[in-house]
């Protein structure tokens, strides 16, 4: 059983530009969440997908957009990079909804953007 | 909505000693609650989680947690800290019901000395 894999661990980007951050989820898992974990601070919920489609977002900008494909792995974009977006990424799958469901969200490694 | 507050970002303890880390909760419905931890630059680990049943929750590495309604509290206790233990513990809520995500506390460094 894989876990959940982010790439790339690290990235450094300018101030305006645009990335795109990519996890694998857990094999059997079909829901997938980001979260962003600022320096210091505990990670806050930026979106999860449910079945390729957005099914809840945090108070985060349109600029944030993410998309999850019919394999359950998942990208992150976020557009007109701020400062203030240097942070932790992380990815966490679960199976989500159904009879099955389950609340153990199994986190990845993370993906460290820093603006500059 | 959702909140957990940590008491204590950080804590120190012995090795051998008794490890307790607070965590309080708010929730307008019935919660269920998590403790994740955080090793240096490495992702989020569940360490244990209480969704119903006993609430007493045993976890890995020795940890345990008991949910206390009345109280709001989940705090994480382990009987003897190992110096393996030293990492971030991130408390973290979610609803039991609806829409589910995890509302995560500001963490708790635990420093582990010989």
């Amino acid at each position: 059983e894989t876990g959940v894999t982010q790439s790339p661990t690290h990235l450094i980007k300018t101030r305006g530009q645009q990335v795109t951050l990519r996890c694998s989820s857990q094999s059997g898992h079909n829901t997938v969440s980001w979260y962003q974990q600022a320096l210091g601070q505990g990670p806050q919920f930026i979106f999860q997908y449910y079945r390729e489609e957005e099914n809840g977002r945090g108070n985060f900008p349109p600029r944030f957009s993410g998309l999850q494909f019919p394999n359950y792995s998942s990208e992150l974009n976020v557009n007109a990079l701020e400062l203030d977006d240097s942070a932790l990424y992380l990815c966490a799958s679960s199976l989500g909804q159904g009879a099955r469901r389950d609340y153990g969200y199994t986190f990845g490694s993370g993906t460290r953007l820093t603006v500059v | 909505a959702q909140s957990v507050t940590q008491l204590g970002s950080h804590v120190s303890v012995s090795e051998g000693a008794l490890v307790l880390l607070r965590c309080n909760y708010s929730s307008s419905v019935p919660p269920y609650l998590f403790w994740y931890v955080q090793y240096p630059n490495q992702g989020l680990q569940l360490l244990l989680k209480y969704t119903t049943g006993a609430t007493l929750v045993k976890g890995i590495n020795g940890f345990e947690a008991e949910f206390k309604k009345s109280e709001t509290s989940f705090h994480l206790t382990k009987p003897s800290a190992h110096m393996s233990d030293a990492a971030e513990y991130f408390c973290a809520v979610s609803k039991s019901t609806g829409f589910q995500k995890l509302v995560f506390g500001t963490g708790t460094r635990l420093l582990v000395s010989p």
